[in-house]
């Protein structure tokens, strides 16, 4: 079946920096990707839906110039964490599907740690 | 703008027993989809089940059922058999191809099977 790809699988960042998060189709090209952010015990909240070669739509209350989400390729979409604080340690999930009908992949998400 | 509840944080269920999962959406929509995702401790998003809601017949995958009441905007998910390996949080959502395509969670349902 199909494979969405993420990378890292977890990081540890210090307060400050910034910090990207790659979601790749591996058999199969993305024209859509979806960001979500998933606190413990928690359901996935979506943050932005990302279409290649156009700029993200942000879910309301999400910050464009804080999660800053390219989509360059039909097979790569990433999601940078810039000036990372503590706040934003989260689990994030990206999923991508082919066509407007088609299945929804996952990646297996990120856990990111900001110290 | 919908919205999706799950109205039992947790259950529990003895192996081989039958449980039944509770899912309510609010849509003004007529052309969605729903769905059940089951998320294990490797928070891996899997797709347990998927309903059109055009279809009026309920949608089977082995020991999954649902039982879709769309005038009642209702979507439970009922296990049969249970397995230990079905301890998971199971989480429904709601997809509006109207509005990209996102997918909608609701709070999610942890449930543990127990020998």
């Amino acid at each position: 079946g199909a494979v969405v790809s993420q990378h890292p699988s977890w990081v540890i960042c210090k307060s400050g920096t910034s910090v990207k998060i790659e979601c790749r189709s591996l058999d199969f090209q993305a024209t859509t990707m979806f960001w979500y952010r998933q606190f413990p015990k928690q359901s996935l909240m979506l943050m932005a839906t990302s279409n290649e070669g156009s700029k993200a739509t942000y879910e309301q209350g999400v910050e464009k110039d804080k999660f800053l989400i390219n989509h360059a390729s039909l097979t790569l979409s990433t999601l940078t964490v810039t000036s990372a604080h503590p706040e934003d340690s989260s689990f994030y999930i990206c999923s991508a599907r082919e066509r407007s009908n088609s299945p929804l992949h996952f990646g297996n998400g990120t856990r990111l740690t900001v110290t | 703008a919908q919205t999706v509840t799950q109205s039992q944080p947790e259950m529990s269920v003895q192996e081989a027993e039958t449980v039944t999962l509770s899912c309510t959406y609010d849509t003004s929509e007529n052309n969605y989809y729903l769905f059940w995702y089951k998320q294990p401790p490797s928070r891996q998003m899997i797709l347990v089940i998927r309903q059109e809601a055009y279809k009026q017949q309920n949608a089977t995958e082995n020991r999954f059922s649902v039982n879709f009441q769309k005038a009642a905007k209702s979507f439970s998910l009922k296990i049969s058999d249970s397995q230990l390996g079905d301890t998971a949080m199971y989480f429904c959502a709601f997809m509006n191809l109207g509005q990209g395509g996102k997918l909608i969670f609701g709070q999610g349902t942890e449930l543990s099977v127990k020998p």
